[in-house]
């Protein structure tokens, strides 16, 4: 079972505004990553993480950006929050099995900006 | 190119029957994995069941099971005895070696949703 969390769960807020989707993960592991999903579409990584105080973009260009302070916590800020946001972000970690180093996931965040 | 292939969008089965979920993949790299991953309309992402390209036999995890055929690139997901419950988006996922040796992508394909009838 993993346990990682996210917050909110639901977010409709306007143009302009800045925003903090929280990711936090009890499991220790070192790895973390943010997805962008669309409804019903494929996930596309748009950052990840290998550890504390390292963080990368992913392969979909966002204009997010993230910070890896602690290695349990992988919060992902917007700073103007604009309509073309509006999507699904998934948080996940990995890294308890090295052999396959499954990514785990948190139940999201559905952003919509209006 | 895509390196993910779920060709099949939406698929019904009769509660209690077997499905089979498509997943075809395009790799050149001698080394990787396969995942499979469920999404109920609440919208997690719920790991399933994982086939390394060297296992010698076919993952099982209780009623889900992968049929992988490497010569056809394929890792095919089949449900035995359906339930309601599994009602769901399901997505194939391919993990890569990076070349950085740091961090293992994950390339998912376009899922395929699938209805289980009563």
């Amino acid at each position: 079972e993993a346990d990682i969390y996210q917050t909110p769960r639901y977010l409709v807020i306007g143009t302009g505004k800045k925003i903090t989707l929280e990711c936090s993960q009890t499991m220790g592991h070192d790895k973390m990553y943010w997805y962008q999903q669309d409804p019903g579409m494929e996930l596309h990584l748009i950052h990840y993480s290998y550890g504390v105080n390292s963080t990368e973009k992913g392969d979909l260009s966002s204009e997010s950006t993230v910070s890896r302070i602690r290695t349990e916590h992988f919060p992902l800020t917007l700073e103007s929050a604009r309509p073309s946001h509006t999507s699904q972000y998934l948080c996940a970690s990995s890294g308890r099995d090295f052999h396959t180093d499954t990514q785990y996931f948190g139940p999201g965040t559905r952003l919509t900006v209006l | 190119a895509q390196k993910i292939t779920q060709t099949q969008p939406g698929m019904f089965v009769q509660e209690k029957e077997a499905v089979t979920l498509d997943c075809t993949y395009d790799t050149s790299d001698p080394s990787y994995g396969l995942f499979w991953y469920k999404q109920p309309s609440s919208g997690e992402m719920i790991f399933l069941i994982y086939q390394g390209s060297y296992d010698q036999q076919n993952a099982t995890e209780g009623r889900y099971s992968l049929n992988f055929q490497k010569a056809r690139k394929s890792a095919n997901l089949v449900i035995s005895a359906s339930q309601l419950g599994d009602s769901a988006m399901y997505f194939c996922a391919m993990r890569e070696e990076s070349n950085s040796g740091g961090y293992n992508k994950l390339i998912f394909g376009a899922g395929t949703r699938l209805a289980v009838h009563p």
